[in-house]
């Protein structure tokens, strides 16, 4: 079955740590997304890449970093500059030039700092 | 660039109740309307859209309306059950030049009681 894969599920850092998340997918899709969700609040987008090696800045990404040097790859890098990451963090792709425009998201990343 | 009102939550029904949850969007053209459901811990899964003004998007006996005279895209449910309970998107493409990208409601919590 095509996806999105998130790893890990949970997530603990400690103070001043960087720490990686993973989001692969299998749909073939060019466009990926990173969100990040607050409890009780909505998504805000902190970075999106439309194509392999080209990626923009949301409306958060500070203390945030990403790569795309693969299609079906898009990792999250939270860096010790966010100084509050705590969250659940969501990745979502959408593919480009068909009529199918609704993004596809995966399971979640909860990051907790300790 | 477009953008979305979403009802405040929470919303607490009992079983067997008639729900909706307003959305009213604002926006350049006639793009795409979604309605997404994010299950405790869980990604946001797609639960209806609609392409085109007066479509009825429909599933799992959710539906909503694209209303282009109220900017409008409200959904509806006659009869919930607890395994409804969820967190409720509504959302649309956020215009410009940025392919995929989507604009999202603030999301409305929904709890229901046996």
């Amino acid at each position: 079955d095509g996806g999105i894969t998130q790893s890990p599920k949970y997530l603990f850092r400690k103070e001043g740590q960087n720490v990686t998340l993973s989001c692969e997918q299998n749909l073939n899709h060019d466009a990926m997304y990173w969100y990040r969700q607050d409890p009780g609040q909505g998504l805000r987008l902190i970075y999106y890449s439309q194509i392999v090696n080209d990626f923009q800045k949301g409306d958060i990404a500070e203390g945030y970093s990403v790569s795309r040097e693969k299609k079906e790859s898009f990792p999250l890098t939270v860096t010790s500059a966010q100084k509050n990451p705590t969250a659940f963090y969501l990745c979502a792709s959408i593919q480009a030039g068909t009529a199918i425009d609704e993004q596809f998201f995966g399971p979640g990343t909860r990051l907790t700092v300790l | 660039g477009n953008s979305v009102t979403q009802m405040e939550g929470p919303v607490t029904l009992s079983e067997e109740a008639f729900l909706t949850i307003n959305c009213t969007y604002t926006a350049t053209g006639y793009p795409s309307l979604f309605w997404y459901v994010q299950y405790p811990g869980e990604g946001l899964q797609l639960l209806l859209k609609a392409t085109k003004a007066d479509d009825k998007g429909s599933n799992k006996g959710f539906e909503a309306t694209y209303r282009k005279e109220t900017t409008s895209f409200h959904l509806e449910k006659g009869s919930v059950q607890v395994s409804d309970s969820a967190v409720y998107f509504c959302a649309l493409p956020a215009g410009g030049t940025s392919y995929g990208k989507l604009t999202f409601g603030q999301g409305t919590i929904l709890t229901v009681h046996p």
